[in-house]
This record gives C-alpha cells, sequence and structure tokens, in this order.
C-alpha cells in the first residue's frame, strides 16, 4: 500500500528559529513529490521535487529530495509567524500518478 | 480571480438530507480531483476527471457519493443521505495532463466545503 508519513506531527518555535520538516514515502512508481502549505483553507502549492540531491528554493524555504532512501526534506530559515501552518507532503502513485497520497502533515506554530 | 473555486465554503445540513457541492477549475486544466480532509489528517482522494470522463474512483467513495463533470468544465459532488461521518473538508483540485508524456504535473487546490452533519 502506498504510504508517505511526516514528521514531526507538530513543531513550535520562536521567531528567527530554523526549522526541518521530514516526509518519507512508499510508493510504487515514484516520479515525484509535492510539498503544499495549508492554513485555514486550501493547500497552497510549494514545491515538486523530482531528481534527487537537487534543491528547490523560494525565499525562506527549501526542499530536497533523496530518491534512494525515500525522503524528502522541507527547510525554512529565519521563520516568521506568517510560516505557521500545516505542512503537507504528497506523492502521485503509480504509473500515471492520477491521484495524490498524502501525509497526515506537520503542524508549525512561529510563536513571536 | 483565476484559482479554483468551490461553492459553498460551509454546509450544514441534518442527517439523512442529501448535498450537493460544486467546484469549478482553472479554466484550461483538463483534470479535476475531489479529496476529503478530516481533522488532522491529509486529504484522502475520491475521485478524478479527465475532460468529462471520471476515471478513477476510490474506495471511500460509497454508492451515497457521486461525481459529474458533464461538459468537462466545472463538477458536482453529491452525497445522498449523509451520515454524521461524512462531516469533513471536501477538497477539489485540477491540473493540466498531457495524455502523452508521464511528466509529473502539480495540483491546485480550491478552498473547499466544510461539511457538518449534525
Amino acid at each position: 500500500e502506498d504510504k508517505v508519513v511526516q514528521s514531526p506531527l507538530s513543531l513550535v518555535v520562536h521567531e528567527g528559529d530554523t526549522v526541518t520538516l521530514n516526509c518519507s514515502y512508499e510508493v510504487t512508481n515514484f516520479r515525484s513529490l509535492l510539498w503544499y502549505k495549508q492554513e485555514k483553507k486550501a493547500p497552497t502549492f510549494l514545491f515538486m521535487l523530482t531528481s534527487s540531491g537537487i534543491e528547490k528554493k523560494s525565499g525562506r524555504l527549501s526542499s530536497i529530495l533523496d530518491k534512494k532512501e525515500l525522503f524528502s526534506i522541507l527547510n525554512i530559515t529565519a521563520t516568521q509567524t506568517g510560516d505557521s501552518a500545516v505542512y503537507l507532503c504528497a506523492v502521485p502513485p503509480g504509473r500515471y500518478g492520477n491521484k495524490l497520497v498524502f501525509g497526515a502533515g506537520t503542524i508549525l506554530r512561529v510563536k513571536s | 480571480d483565476t484559482g479554483v473555486s468551490q461553492d459553498p465554503r460551509h454546509k450544514i445540513t441534518k442527517r439523512g438530507q442529501n448535498v450537493t457541492f460544486r467546484c469549478d477549475p482553472i479554466s484550461e486544466h483538463n483534470r479535476l480531483y475531489w479529496y476529503r480532509q478530516t481533522l488532522g489528517q491529509g486529504p484522502e482522494f475520491l475521485t478524478y476527471f479527465q475532460n468529462e470522463a471520471q476515471l478513477e474512483k476510490s474506495r471511500l467513495l460509497s454508492d451515497r457519493f457521486s461525481a459529474e463533470r458533464p461538459k468537462g468544465s466545472f463538477s458536482t459532488l453529491e452525497i445522498q443521505r449523509t451520515e454524521q461521518g461524512d462531516s469533513a473538508m471536501y477538497l477539489c483540485a485540477s491540473s493540466f495532463a498531457r495524455q502523452d508524456t508521464l511528466f509529473p504535473y502539480e495540483q491546485y487546490f480550491g478552498p473547499g466545503t466544510r461539511l457538518t452533519v449534525t
């Protein structure tokens, strides 16, 4: 069965801290891994990773994929209160990737 | 706004009633997905459409659930004889995918419809 596991389940940090969120997966025919940020509404797309070792970066957020060890990390540097959200990791299993299998998410709370 | 839209945003209904939700995808997207999300969990796949064809349904989608995308544009999700266990956020997403390639693509989500069954 396709599975995506995220850790930690929740995290509380202070503004300015750096955080690392983890996502491990076991899926058939892996092609990509996606990160989303969810506040009190729709998940918003952050990154899609397809190749090992190539970092994707957007401002203070970055992510990297390890296809050998079957995991990805999402880093957030110099955290701000606006980074408080649930961060979701998802993988489209199967040859055609017609759906996303999500992890349960990591709840991040940034205190001022 | 050219994002995915959903209507209504909130729905409170009594057990046993039927409800219908609507999703309008991003206009050039040919794929449309429905997910359900409960508290503390990630979204779970329900079904998806390629244009107007419903190509996959999850085992989560009992016979009380039906989805349509009649003209390959907007979609509706109907739940008949609602039960308290149907209370959840129902998310719609859309993407563009070429059939002749296995290139991966991202899905864009709407704001969701929060259903409460009392």
